[in-house]
């Protein structure tokens, strides 16, 4: 079964790191494109970051850069998500995603959940 | 980048069809064929409905389907069920290299 099962999430304060990891299974992880999206409970789908299939290429929402560092590990099937300097507005449902080109997502995960509060 | 338009909220009966908007610009929907939909249940994640516009994927009934006119992409949901009751998100690839989404739209089946 082709799946995607995310996992590091917690309740930080403002400031704070988390790093979040995505377990691919059932597919060749190596071909694919992934990314992070997020979504506010109750809210709509916000795109964080992309990595290529080999991790030459990353890419980030603006509200981000900086502070976020998407990386994978392809021996592992393995996708990660290093969150640093986190702020009250980072607090969502973060979902990984497989991308099946140019950041169409076919494959998503169920999500794991970030609060940062204080 | 701004998030695409699309309507708050959208309503139908049973069998009936109903059609979500989703309002780009030229940076984005207007220029490039990757535009996807996904429907989302509540408390579910979001699943792949139509890609590069007006494709289906394996699985995805024929009921639904997808075109673009313009800076605007359109979802059309023909012969509505109740199992359709769900929000529905357009997305597409943009100038900058990488994707926004529409802010979602509540289908409702009355």
């Amino acid at each position: 079964e082709v799946q995607l099962v995310e996992s590091g999430g917690g309740v930080v304060r403002p400031g704070g790191s988390l790093r979040l990891s995505c377990a691919a299974s059932g597919f060749t992880f190596h071909s694919h494109g992934m990314s992070w999206v997020r979504q506010v409970p109750g809210k709509g789908l916000e795109w964080v970051s992309g990595i290529n299939w080999n991790g030459g290429s990353t890419t980030y929402t603006d509200s981000v850069k900086g502070r976020f560092t998407i990386s994978r590990d392809n021996a592992r099937s393995s996708l990660y998500l290093q969150m640093n300097s986190l702020r009250a507005e980072d607090t969502a449902l973060y979902h990984c995603a497989r991308d099946q080109s140019l950041y169409t997502f076919d494959i998503w995960g169920q999500g794991t959940m970030v609060t940062v509060s204080s | 980048q701004s998030a695409l338009t699309q309507p708050a909220s959208v309503s139908g009966s049973p069998g009936q069809s109903i059609t979500i908007s989703c309002t780009g610009t030229s940076s984005d929907v207007g220029t490039y064929k990757y535009v996807p939909w996904y429907q989302q249940h509540p408390g579910k994640a979001p699943k792949l409905m139509i890609y590069d516009v007006s494709n289906r994927p394996s699985g995805v009934s024929d009921r639904f389907s997808g075109s673009k006119s313009g800076n605007t992409a359109s979802l059309t949901i023909s012969g509505l069920q109740a199992e359709d009751e769900a929000v529905y998100y357009c997305s597409s690839y943009t100038s900058s290299n990488i994707p926004i989404f529409g802010g979602g739209t509540k289908l409702t089946v009355l």
